[in-house]
């Protein structure tokens, strides 16, 4: 299907564990991003991508790790969960600025971590 | 760097009422603004979008979204609201990158 599919859509994990969000779009944007959201702070960008192999840090990127090898795919890695991380993660991607700068986002993943 | 600040936390207003969600942004640089809308556990769909041009902008669901440059802000509103417009509402700018507000919670009321 056309679009942006995260996956899992829930995950439950334990302290310590490396766990990975997987992020799939099918429209050969340039630019993705990962997004949490949590109560009381909105969405907050973890990781973007420009293009592959283009990465740079959001605004709490602590934590995590990402990739883009792929066009059409952009991995957010927790490598040692902690409680903290417990969040809705939401993935996007954008032609870019210059294009059509809006976001489209995928149904998120609701990640627990106990 | 961009902000973006929506002034209210949360808003509630009867089945029919008119509506008005707050937001500012500041930023020194060429402006792209956006009211994204949330439905209970889904991801965000895009309401308007302003990039340039005439400041009153048009969105889905009846929505639409004045840019004022003086003010800097970009309210969103809707004359008339129907139960199924509860949600969270987003707004965001772009630069580099896709900057939100806290988000506003609309609570219609029958």
């Amino acid at each position: 299907d056309a679009g942006i599919t995260q996956s899992p859509r829930y995950k439950i994990t334990e302290t310590g564990r490396q766990v990975t969000l997987m992020c799939h779009q099918t429209w050969s944007h340039s630019y993705m991003f990962w997004y949490r959201q949590d109560l009381g702070h909105g969405l907050r960008l973890i990781y973007y991508s420009a293009a592959a192999d283009i990465t740079d840090k959001g605004e709490v990127p602590d934590g995590y790790v990402v990739s883009r090898s792929k066009t059409e795919n952009f991995p957010l890695t927790l490598e040692s969960a902690t409680r903290s991380q417990t969040s809705v993660y939401f993935c996007a991607s954008s032609p870019g600025q210059h294009l059509s700068p809006e976001a489209f986002f995928g149904q998120g993943t609701r990640l627990t971590v106990v | 760097a961009q902000s973006v600040t929506q002034l209210d936390s949360q808003v509630p207003v009867f089945e029919e009422a008119p509506v008005e969600l707050r937001c500012n942004y500041s930023s020194s640089v060429s402006v792209y603004l956006f009211w994204y809308v949330q439905y209970p556990n889904q991801g965000l769909q895009l309401l308007l979008k302003y990039l340039s041009g005439s400041t009153l902008v048009k969105g889905i669901n009846g929505f639409e979204a004045e840019f004022n440059k003086s003010q800097t802000s970009f309210h969103l509103r809707k004359p008339s609201v129907h139960i199924s417009d509860t949600a969270e509402y987003f707004c965001a700018g772009a630069g580099n990158m896709l900057t939100f507000g806290g988000g506003t919670r609309l609570m219609v009321k029958p």
